[in-house]
């Protein structure tokens, strides 16, 4: 079966620091991966979304930044952040097609 | 652009009470769309998934139903528990040749003992 991990769980970074956060899927080849961000009180703001290696879309303009530099490995990373980039962080995969998308546990960041 | 939105924000049933969410969407072009739970500080746990063909998806004590024409969607919980409390959210994927999906704010249910 297929599951997705998310780490880390927390984090807790100050302003001007960078960021990596690391997702992974295993047990399906060729996912579509998508970061999304969901602020307090607030619905899911789709962040970067990949349908393949090195293949990035970017919905939001703003300091952050997303690569896959291998088929089931999506990266969130900032190389400095803002006050407004906390939030909850959650990781998805699709099989692609009418199929379902899947979540990992999210990333709860906090900025100081 | 489409909108998706989710009325009511928040809502209190006693257990065992049948209910009803609703998702409205304002384009009826989509692929599909999809029901999910959260709870407080987890991910999203896919429930139901409803293809644009399709006018109805029924898993246990859950059904959706589909009218795109009016765009609108309901998630039906059948004799409510405690367990069920919880964020649900709605997502629809557009036509247009991509793979991105636009979520609605949720609905907080809370199931009272």
């Amino acid at each position: 079966s297929q599951t997705i991990h998310q780490w880390p769980a927390t984090l807790v970074q100050p302003v001007g620091s960078p960021l990596s956060l690391e997702c992974t899927v295993e047990g399906t080849s060729n996912p579509n991966l998508y970061w999304y961000r969901q602020a307090a009180g607030r619905g899911l703001q789709l962040l970067f979304y990949s349908v393949g290696i090195g293949q990035i879309s970017s919905e939001v303009p703003q300091n952050l930044s997303a690569s896959r530099p291998q088929d089931r490995q999506f990266i969130l990373s900032s190389k400095k952040l803002l006050l407004s980039d906390s939030g909850f962080y959650l990781c998805a995969w699709s099989p692609g097609g009418n199929q379902p998308q899947h979540f990992g546990d999210g990333t709860r960041l906090s900025i100081l | 652009k489409q909108e998706v939105t989710q009325i009511p924000a928040a809502l209190s049933v006693p257990e065992g009470e049948n209910l009803v969410l609703n998702c409205s969407f304002t384009d009826s072009a989509i692929y599909n769309l999809q029901w999910f739970r959260q709870d407080p500080g987890k991910g999203l746990t896919s429930l139901l998934l409803i293809q644009s063909s399709q006018r109805e998806q029924t898993s246990g004590r859950l059904n959706a139903s589909l009218d795109k024409s009016s765009g609108r969607s309901t998630l039906y919980i059948a004799a409510s528990q405690p367990g069920d409390s919880a964020t649900y959210l709605c997502a629809v994927r557009p036509f247009g040749g991509t793979y991105k999906y636009i979520f609605g704010t949720g609905t907080r249910l809370k199931v009272l003992a």
